[in-house]
């Protein structure tokens, strides 16, 4: 197994354009995390699936922001309207649900929106 | 409410010398504590943890101990490299099923030969 794989890495698009974000889990794994990251910070909860469902939402998740995971399996992050203030990275973890919340991340899709 | 305060970076740092990164929490209950790492260009990776007060995580040579009576989680190591140069982040979660985590903003490491 590779790891937590996320695409695509980079993606730059115009203010009020769609966009979606696709990740990969360890394949074992049941728990799927979302988070956002900014410039000088840490990473910020945004949303969390065990298997399919979608059991947690941060009240950073406006409405134009959806989070899938169909099949329990990979997942997708969509943004609808963009905005510059959703420019950021992105990144997707899963984890086992064992070990104390153990959590292995992905590298991160980089959202510039201009 | 939950948040994790750590030391302001960058720290700069000649080889071979003692590093220490201050993390304090605050959180209810039993949390579980976290550094991640996050080296140039590569996603976050788990450097080590500890679950339960006074207990030690420790890799590569770094440790952090769980002080549950200061809620502090420092990251330690005697002799830092070259290669250890990277962005420290100190994190928790609340120890219930959830899992998810609690991140600090992160302390810019560099180390010069």
């Amino acid at each position: 197994d590779t790891g937590v794989s996320q695409n695509p890495r980079h993606k730059i698009t115009k203010r009020g354009q769609n966009v979606t974000f696709r990740c990969d889990p360890i394949s074992e794994h049941n728990r799927l995390y979302w988070y956002r990251q900014t410039l000088g910070q840490g990473p910020e909860f945004l949303t969390y699936f065990q298997n399919e469902a979608q059991l947690e939402k941060s009240r950073l998740l406006s409405d134009r922001f959806s989070a899938e995971r169909p099949k329990g399996s990979f997942s997708t992050l969509e943004i609808q309207r963009t905005e510059q203030g959703d420019s950021a990275m992105y990144l997707c973890a899963s984890s086992s649900g064992q070990g104390g919340g153990e959590a292995f991340f992905g590298q991160g899709t980089r959202l510039t929106v201009v | 409410g939950n948040s994790v305060t750590q030391m302001e970076g960058p720290v700069t740092l000649s080889e071979e010398a003692f590093l220490t990164i201050n993390c304090t929490y605050t959180a209810t209950g039993y949390p579980s504590l976290f550094w991640y790492v996050q080296y140039p260009g590569e996603g976050l990776q788990l450097l080590l943890k500890a679950t339960k007060a006074d207990d030690k995580g420790s890799n590569k040579g770094f440790e952090a101990t769980y002080r549950k009576e200061t809620t502090s989680f420092h990251l330690e190591k005697g002799s830092v490299q070259v290669s250890d140069s990277a962005v420290y982040f100190c994190a928790y979660d609340r120890g219930s099923t959830l899992g998810r985590l609690y991140f600090g903003r992160g302390t810019q490491l560099t180390v010069w030969p």
